[in-house]
């Protein structure tokens, strides 16, 4: 399948700072990446759809200010936790969507453990 | 929203035995695929499903999109320690959206 990188696999940072982690499509191109947030034991909870070359697509319930999506080329989105306090701690997952193929496959990122102290 | 209901929500088995799980949702989807997440990992696609009725195999996995559209289930054959970890299914509309809507997942656990 296709490979999603995303970078860092860790982040420990202190509260109001801002973190971005990054997804990166290896070995394809994605016009289309999501962002998920996963809390301990529980599924993932989409937070924002992120196209090439325009504005994201936030979920309800989901601050834009907060959580900033940049999708600036075909292999790569960046999620920006600003100002980020203890409750933003989470596990965030990426995944990026196949340009091009009939049917629709999504694969994710090995995820970002975040841990706002 | 669309929601999708998978159960168990979690089972331990015996190594050796086989094991199934199932979703359903109140609406129609038209892709269907099943991940398995490790801890601390992100979810690994085990199997996709375009076509009602389909039934794919990868490996010791089997797993169906139902008749409906509205349901998909996968079972593990002969299960063994690795097979630990939590399955999630998740279904797409399709149409030109790749968005997935995800069960609330089946923690496996295995008993060598």
């Amino acid at each position: 399948g296709a490979v999603v990188s995303q970078h860092p696999s860790w982040v420990i940072c202190k509260s109001g700072t801002s973190v971005k982690i990054e997804c990166r499509s290896l070995d394809f191109q994605a016009t289309t990446m999501f962002w998920y947030r996963q809390f301990p034991k529980q599924s993932l909870m989409l937070m924002a759809t992120s196209n090439e070359g325009s504005k994201a697509t936030y979920e309800q319930g989901v601050e834009k200010d907060k959580f900033l999506i940049n999708h600036a080329s075909l292999t790569l989105s960046t999620l920006t936790v600003t100002s980020a306090h203890p409750e933003d701690s989470s596990f965030y997952i990426c995944s990026a969507a196949v340009q091009g193929w009939a049917n629709t496959e999504a694969f994710f990122g090995q995820g970002t453990r975040l841990t706002v102290v | 929203g669309q929601q999708l209901n998978q159960s168990p929500q979690s089972m331990f088995i015996q190594e050796g035995e086989d094991v199934s799980m199932n979703c359903t949702s109140s609406s129609i989807f038209n892709t269907w695929l099943w991940y398995k997440q490790d801890p601390g990992e992100g979810p690994v696609l085990l199997i996709a499903l375009y076509k009602a009725g389909e039934l794919t195999s990868n490996g010791r996995l089997t797993a169906q999109f139902g008749i409906t559209r509205k349901d998909s289930f996968l079972n593990i054959s002969a299960s063994i320690p690795s097979d630990v970890g939590i399955y999630f299914c998740a279904g797409a509309t399709g149409a030109g959206s790749y968005q997935l809507t995800f069960g609330k997942g089946t923690k496996l656990s295995v008993i060598p």
